[in-house]
Order: structure tokens, then C-alpha cells, then sequence
């Protein structure tokens, strides 16, 4: 079965909120974790990521963060904009620093912005 | 355009006839991957190659489906008897395993199948 999942499958929200997308993943072993946007029609695109030895990580408008206590991982984008709808995948890798690179993804969430 | 490109971007056929995609990735990238996506779900890891050799098959890689990377470079993906099951999205992936990068993995914007 799958090791990556998503508590919400949908999610709306307002022009300017903040988004919160949550992943719930069990696998101890993961030690690297992406997050993918996937516009309609399009392959999935990197937003940001996080290693095992962080629990937190903030980009441009994005911040990634990993509870390994509870398996837990959530992307918060701040100021949401109708840009941002999407369907957001969560991503793991297990052993990262070796030679394994095969990402298992979740089923996804799909972000809905109103403007 | 330099990223991952695949074509073709849309395929429709008869079931029972045989079909390939061809996936050209980022050039200086080593690692190449093809995933399978269905309506609602999450890419779903198929193979990998690092240069020319193939590292990884998964089981949802029946015996219909093969692919190459004969120079190391582009990747094509066969399937052969196609059947209605098999519709679905293929993605390519390419990444650039060595010291100092994350191996992020860049997707291109895929192949649907649809098999009638």
C-alpha cells in the first residue's frame, strides 16, 4: 500500500489567505521529502523540500514543515493566489544519500483559490 | 526550451496495438525515470536508468512494457498489446545525481494514453 498520504483532499480557499496542505506519511526509513505542484494537463512541478535532519524550511511564499514524530509534513503558502490552484502532491525518498532516488508520492490535494 | 520533453503529448489507439513514447531530458542529466499517473492519484514510479543501464523496475512494469536509454540519453517506453487498462498518463523524469545537488527530479508534461 501507500506510505505517503494526504489528510484533505480537497482544500478552498480565498485570494490572499494562507493555505495549509497536510501529508501524513509511514515510512520511518524517508529521509528526504518534496513538495510537487501539478497544474491541469501538466507534469508535476518542484515547490520546495526538506531533509530528515530539518523541521523546517521556507522558500518564496512556501514554507515546509516536518514532524518525524508523527510522520507528518505540511506545505504553508502564505498570500494564496488563483495561481496556486493546483493539486499538490507531497513526495518521500528513502535512503537519499545513496543510490536510491525513486520518489513515492501521496494522493494529492486539490488547492482551489477564489478570487 | 531546456527542460524534459516528451512526445508524443497525446496518443489514442485500438486495443491490442503496440505503442512508444519518447522522453528527451535535460542533457546533462544522468538519471532518467518514467512514472505512470491515473485520474486522481499520484504518479506511480514504473523504471529508472542511470546512463544506459536500467536500475530499477517496478511490478506495475508487466512484461508488455519496456523500456530503453540505449546512448544514455533519451528514453523510450513500449507498450505492447496495449490494453483499455492501460490509459493513463506517462512521465518522464530526469535528475542529475552527483556530488553537491539534491537529484531533484524535473518531470516533463507527459504522454496520455488512451487505449479504446
Amino acid at each position: 500500500g501507500e506510505s505517503v498520504g494526504l489528510h484533505l483532499p480537497t482544500l478552498s480557499v480565498q485570494e490572499g489567505d494562507n493555505s495549509i496542505i497536510n501529508c501524513a506519511y509511514s515510512n520511518s526509513a524517508s529521509d528526504y521529502f518534496i513538495w510537487y505542484k501539478q497544474e491541469s494537463g501538466k507534469g508535476p512541478q518542484f515547490i520546495i523540500d526538506i531533509r530528515s535532519n530539518m523541521d523546517k524550511r521556507q522558500g518564496q511564499r512556501v514554507t515546509v514543515l516536518l514532524n518525524k514524530t508523527v510522520k507528518h509534513l505540511s506545505l504553508q503558502i502564505a498570500a494564496t493566489q488563483p495561481g496556486d490552484s493546483a493539486v499538490y502532491f507531497c513526495a518521500e525518498i528513502e535512503n537519499s544519500g545513496g543510490s536510491n532516488y525513486k520518489l513515492t508520492f501521496g494522493k494529492g490535494t486539490l488547492l482551489t483559490v477564489n478570487p | 526550451d531546456t527542460g524534459v520533453s516528451q512526445d508524443p503529448r497525446h496518443k489514442i489507439t485500438k486495443r491490442g496495438q503496440n505503442v512508444t513514447f519518447r522522453c528527451d531530458p535535460i542533457s546533462e542529466h544522468n538519471r532518467l525515470y518514467w512514472y505512470r499517473q491515473t485520474l486522481g492519484q499520484g504518479p506511480e514510479f514504473l523504471t529508472y536508468f542511470q546512463n544506459e543501464a536500467q536500475l530499477e523496475k517496478s511490478r506495475l512494469l508487466s512484461d508488455r512494457f519496456s523500456a530503453e536509454r540505449p546512448k544514455g540519453s533519451f528514453s523510450t517506453l513500449e507498450i505492447q498489446r496495449t490494453e483499455q487498462g492501460d490509459s493513463a498518463m506517462y512521465l518522464c523524469a530526469s535528475s542529475l545525481l552527483g556530488k553537491g545537488n539534491t537529484g531533484e527530479l524535473f518531470f516533463g508534461e507527459g504522454s496520455r494514453l488512451t487505449v479504446l
